[in-house]
């Protein structure tokens, strides 16, 4: 299967504790998005890239959360001492430049107890 | 940057029946993107509008672009139950945002 995959599914952490995600995206996909999804609500945008460069930032990202995309290819994102606010649905999704249309992985859902 | 403000926020019909929901952008929409997320998964493209007046449609899903370019409309005849879920438009100015999403309930 050639789709973006995301790696946990699920991640389960004590608030504090710092979780880092990854995502693969599709091989010949230059674009990188991550978002937050909360239950009921629409895919807040939280950063992209292209190839290895973040090209934005929402202002949702915390100082807590970084990402990075160090070859052009998959991407982690890490948020550092997570609170219970954290908690929610990280998707990533891939595009490129010619065609617009993103594709998402599954998601990893992460929980803060 | 540009808003997408999706009507209405939830829907519940009948099954059968019509429906249609809305997306509408505070800017000139370049390209939107309709998708549909069932609960708890991932997000489904279903159809991309680039012109003004532009209408495509795929089995009972109709979407259009109007000519203005700020609104889209979706579409759904004959409502089953396997469409119900989250429907979601997006755009590309800037890169990657979305609507706060439609939630539609099917009852059999």
């Amino acid at each position: 299967d050639t789709g973006v995959s995301q790696d946990p599914r699920h991640k389960i952490t004590k608030r504090g504790q710092n979780v880092t995600f990854r995502c693969d995206p599709i091989s010949e996909h230059n674009r990188l998005y991550w978002y937050r999804q909360t239950l009921g609500q629409g895919p807040e945008f939280l950063t992209y890239f292209q190839n290895e460069a973040q090209l934005e930032k929402s202002r949702l990202l915390s100082d807590r959360f970084s990402a990075e995309r160090p070859k052009g290819s998959f991407s982690t994102l890490e948020i550092q001492r997570t609170e219970q606010g954290d908690s929610a649905m990280y998707l990533c999704a891939s595009s490129t430049t010619r065609d617009l249309r993103w594709f998402f992985g599954p998601g990893t859902r992460l929980t803060v107890l | 940057s540009q808003e997408l403000e999706q009507s209405p926020q939830s829907l519940i019909v009948q099954e059968g029946k019509n429906l249609t929901i809305n997306c509408t952008s505070s800017k000139t929409l370049y390209g939107l993107y309709w998708y549909k997320q069932k609960y708890g998964e991932g997000l489904i493209f279903l159809m991309m509008l680039q012109k003004g007046g532009e209408e495509k449609s795929h089995e009972k899903i109709t979407a259009k672009l109007d000519e203005k370019k700020q609104q889209s409309s979706l579409h759904i005849t004959a409502s089953q139950p396997s469409h119900a879920g989250i429907y979601l438009c997006g755009a590309d100015t800037p890169p990657g945002r979305f609507g706060a999403g439609t939630r539609l309930t099917v009852k059999p």
